[in-house]
Order: structure tokens, then sequence, then C-alpha cells
């Protein structure tokens, strides 16, 4: 079956720009996660949503960073006013309701300029 | 709260040779215990998994991880390695219980397959 998808998969901004990245999870899965992978920070939790609950925020670096989710299925990761400093790939994950295992999309590359 | 820690950054080996890339955890509750593998300039894959039953997981391309309680580790095994087992591995933990679902993962293990 379809895995995760992300889109899109390289994202060049400036400074200063808005930039938003898109994740669409697999069919079924009520848990939706954000994860960051940069080289001076390995992989860094960012937010965790399940179903209709209020979403676990607590990994956002700032408040340039936020997050929804619409219709339980598709999310969007939104940087405002992007820094240097937010140039990583930005990793999606889902899975089924539980402690089931994680299965991740390739990634968003996002390069601040 | 939880902590991973893999403490080879690198681990260069010889095809067909064995190698063990060694995880740690910490954690005041009980974890899930995971394996992933990053192929270059691609996203992470679930290698394999210990949610319960048998200490001992295997994957489907001769990995196997052993849950250690009692030392808190959760070492990944070959026996024989191939070059295109050359990537990056993590080992990534998450709460049995709780509200917190999210991965833990240490730094990770490049494990450099050499001819």
């Amino acid at each position: 079956g379809a895995g995760v998808s992300q889109s899109p998969s390289n994202k060049v901004t400036e400074k200063g720009k808005d930039v938003e990245l898109r994740c669409d999870p697999i069919s079924g899965h009520t848990a939706l996660y954000w994860y960051r992978q940069s080289l001076g920070q390995g992989l860094e939790f960012l937010i965790y949503f399940q179903g209709n609950s209020a979403p676990d925020k607590s990994g956002l670096p700032s408040d340039r960073f936020s997050a929804e989710r619409t219709g339980g299925s598709v999310s969007t990761l939104t940087i405002q006013r992007t820094q240097q400093e937010d140039s990583a790939v930005y990793l999606c994950a889902s899975s089924q309701p539980g402690q089931g295992p994680q299965y991740f999309g390739p990634g968003t590359r996002l390069t601040v300029t | 709260a939880q902590s991973v820690t893999q403490l080879d950054s690198q681990v260069p080996v010889f095809e067909e040779a064995p190698v063990e890339l060694r995880c740690n955890y910490s954690s005041s509750v009980s974890v899930y215990l995971f394996w992933y593998v990053q192929y270059p300039n691609q996203g992470l894959q679930l290698l394999l998994k210990y949610l319960s039953g048998s200490t001992l997981v295997e994957s489907i391309n001769g990995f196997e991880a052993e849950f250690n309680k009692s030392q808190t580790s959760f070492h990944l095994r070959k026996p024989s390695v191939h070059i295109s087992d050359t990537a990056e591995y993590f080992c990534a933990v998450t709460p049995f219980r709780g509200s917190a679902r999210q991965l833990t993962f240490g730094s990770g293990t490049q494990l450099t397959v050499l001819p």
C-alpha cells in the first residue's frame, strides 16, 4: 500500500520567508508526528497529533513553528520568518492507534539562504 | 523522560564479517524499542521492533536485536554483512504507557561495509 508522502521533497527559501511543508499519512493511521533531522541536533521530535485530541506541541523549538492536521489526515507544518538554523530535513511519520511502530516519509529538505 | 545512547558513531567492517551496533537506553518507565535504518538520501525505514514477548527479534534481511532489560540494552547484530548494509542505523524508544508517544532517538551509527 501507499506509504507516508511528503511534499515538497526540497525547498529553498530566503531568510525571513514563510514555508509550508505537507505530510500525507498512511490511510487508517490516526497518529501523526513531525520530526526534524539536522547535523548538529540529530533527530528531534517536533509535534504529535492523535485523533481529535489536542496536539502535543512540546517539541516545537519556537513560536515561529506551527502545525495543523485537517480532517484527521493531511498535516501541514508551517515555519514563519525562517532563519538559517531552520535548515534541516523535516520528517513526518504516522502510526496506528496504540504503540505500533511509526512509519516515516521521505522527508522535506529545507534550505534557508 | 527517556534517553538513548549509541556509543559508536562510526563502525567500519569488512564484507562478510560480523557486526554489532550498540544501543543503551535510560527510562523511568517501560519502553518499546526500535531500530531504524537510513540509506543515503532516503528516509527512515523500520528495521525491527521489540514490543513484547521474545526478547530476541529478527528482521527479514538477517539483522537481529536482543532486548536486555537488566542492562537496558538493545544491541543490533548481523553475523555476516553485505556492501548493501552500508547505512546509518538509529536506535529509538517510546514509552509503554502514557500520553507521550513520540520516539526518542539515539545519535545514530554509520555502518560502512568495506569490500
